[in-house]
């Protein structure tokens, strides 16, 4: 059973321009939310899928930020017109519907795209 | 006011021995869960142990134990016979309510360093 994993793992970008970040879950996963981490913080929670629909996002989600999962698996997290604030390391989890993390739904971690924005 | 509190930026402690990293938490939900990871230089988020709000029993999971003091609101994680491996930073999370699909929310994190 493979963990989670993103793409790319660091990014270098302009500001101004547009970045995608691709997570994928762990296998059969139903649920998949993504976080936003800057230095010296804990992760922030910016939205939520369950299956393909996203459920839930967080007020830190700008207009710039959108978040897709047309199938049920990947997700996709795009930023429009990057800023220096920007710059973070998202991360993606996942977890599970039934089966033995049912009772705790804990939330499995990718390694993270760590974004620059210069 | 903070939901989860860790007041320890850094923690130091030779190996073998054992270390306690503090964690307060503020919720007015009776439900609730609280979860430890581990986020080596690496940057991966690593699930420790979890504690739910109406468990009898503090949890534990090999080295790792929760002292979890529900009228203290404190969830602390002890470590014992720590090894070089264990120093990381380490984080406290809660999730309010019993819905599943409900966000983590995180403490500052600890920064626990391991000596020889």
């Amino acid at each position: 059973d493979t963990g989670v994993s993103q793409d790319p793992r660091h990014k270098i970008t302009k500001r101004g321009q547009n970045v995608t970040f691709r997570c994928d879950p762990i296998s059969e996963h139903n649920r998949l939310y993504w976080y936003r981490q800057t230095l010296g913080q804990g992760p922030e929670f910016l939205t939520y899928f369950q299956n393909e629909a996203q459920l839930e996002k967080s007020r830190l989600l700008s207009d710039r930020f959108s978040a897709e999962r047309p199938k049920g698996s990947f997700s996709t997290l795009e930023i429009q017109r990057t800023e220096q604030g920007d710059s973070a390391m998202y991360l993606c989890a996942s977890s599970d519907q039934g089966g033995t993390s049912e009772s705790t739904d804990t939330q499995y971690f990718g390694p993270g795209t760590r974004l620059t924005v210069l | 006011a903070q939901k989860i509190t860790q007041t320890q930026p850094g923690m130091f402690v030779q190996e073998k021995e054992a270390v306690t990293l503090d964690c307060t938490y503020d919720t007015s939900d009776p439900s609730y869960g609280l979860f430890w990871y581990k986020q080596p230089s690496s940057g991966e988020m690593i699930f420790l142990i979890y504690q739910g709000s109406y468990d009898q029993q503090n949890a534990t999971e090999g080295r790792y134990s929760l002292n979890f003091q529900k009228a203290r609101k404190s969830a602390n994680l002890v470590i014992s016979a720590s090894q070089l491996g264990d120093s990381a930073m380490y984080f406290c999370a809660m999730r309010e309510g019993d819905q599943a699909g409900t966000a983590l929310i995180f403490g500052k994190g600890t920064t626990l360093s391991v000596s020889s």
